[in-house]
């Protein structure tokens, strides 16, 4: 089974300010296999990234994903209201199926 | 444009069942992967089972292995899971998300979530 761990657990920031995400596998993850979500309080989750790199239709530029067999990365260039939330990387394996991490908190300073 | 809207849950005993669905509409719903994924209160997301679009490939979380079915019905634009022997770590807002065309691997669209609560 592989383990997805995301770091920091919470991000204090400002708005307008960038953000940076940390996702890492416990073994290597096929880049076509890894999104980020993003989930607003009482909302369902909405896709950002597929494919680790690839925003999702209607994703602003702001957002952009990074990395490859282990190390991934979500980076927020300038945060707007409705970026504070909670985000998800999530992938998919033939043999594991499909994994959540357990999501990093991005809340106001 | 797409839509998800599931339905069915509520509170139910321990030991008891509980049948979700998830009425797709927006875009050809047989052409598309279907999954179903949990969340329960306060807590992360937890992937719970998946079905191909011809319902040729089914697979679930160990956790619900033996217990949830997951089924589909093209000709209704409707996804289903099928909930037996339901715990109390079940309880949770379950939600139907479709897999994306690209990769299959990712959630492109998810419904806005139904409650099931697993209590005596």
């Amino acid at each position: 089974e592989i383990v997805l761990t995301q770091s920091p657990g919470t991000l204090s920031l400002s708005p307008g300010e960038r953000a940076t995400l940390s996702c890492r596998a416990s073994q290597s993850v096929s880049s076509s296999s890894l999104a980020w979500y993003r989930q607003n309080p009482g909302q369902a989750p909405r896709l950002l990234i597929y494919g680790a790199s690839s925003r999702a239709t209607g994703i602003p530029d702001r957002f952009s994903g990074s990395g490859s067999g282990t190390d991934f990365t979500l980076t927020i260039s300038r945060l707007e209201p409705e970026d504070f939330a909670v985000y998800y990387c999530q992938q998919y394996g033939s043999s594991t199926g499909f994994t959540f991490g357990p999501g990093t908190k991005v809340d106001i300073k | 444009d797409v839509q998800l809207v599931e339905s069915g849950g509520g509170l139910v005993q321990p030991g008891g069942s509980l049948r979700l669905s998830c009425a797709a509409s927006g875009f050809t719903f047989r052409s598309y992967r279907m999954n179903w994924v949990r969340q329960a209160p306060g807590k992360g997301l937890e992937w719970v089972s998946y079905i191909s679009s011809g319902s040729s490939n089914i697979y679930y979380a160990d956790s619900v292995k033996g217990r949830f079915t997951i089924s589909r019905d093209n000709a209704k634009n409707s996804l289903y899971l099928q909930m037996n022997s339901l715990r109390a770590e079940d309880t949770a807002v379950y939600y139907c998300a479709r897999g994306d065309s690209v990769t299959g691997a990712a959630f492109d669209y998810w419904g806005q979530g139904t409650l099931v609560t697993v209590s005596s």
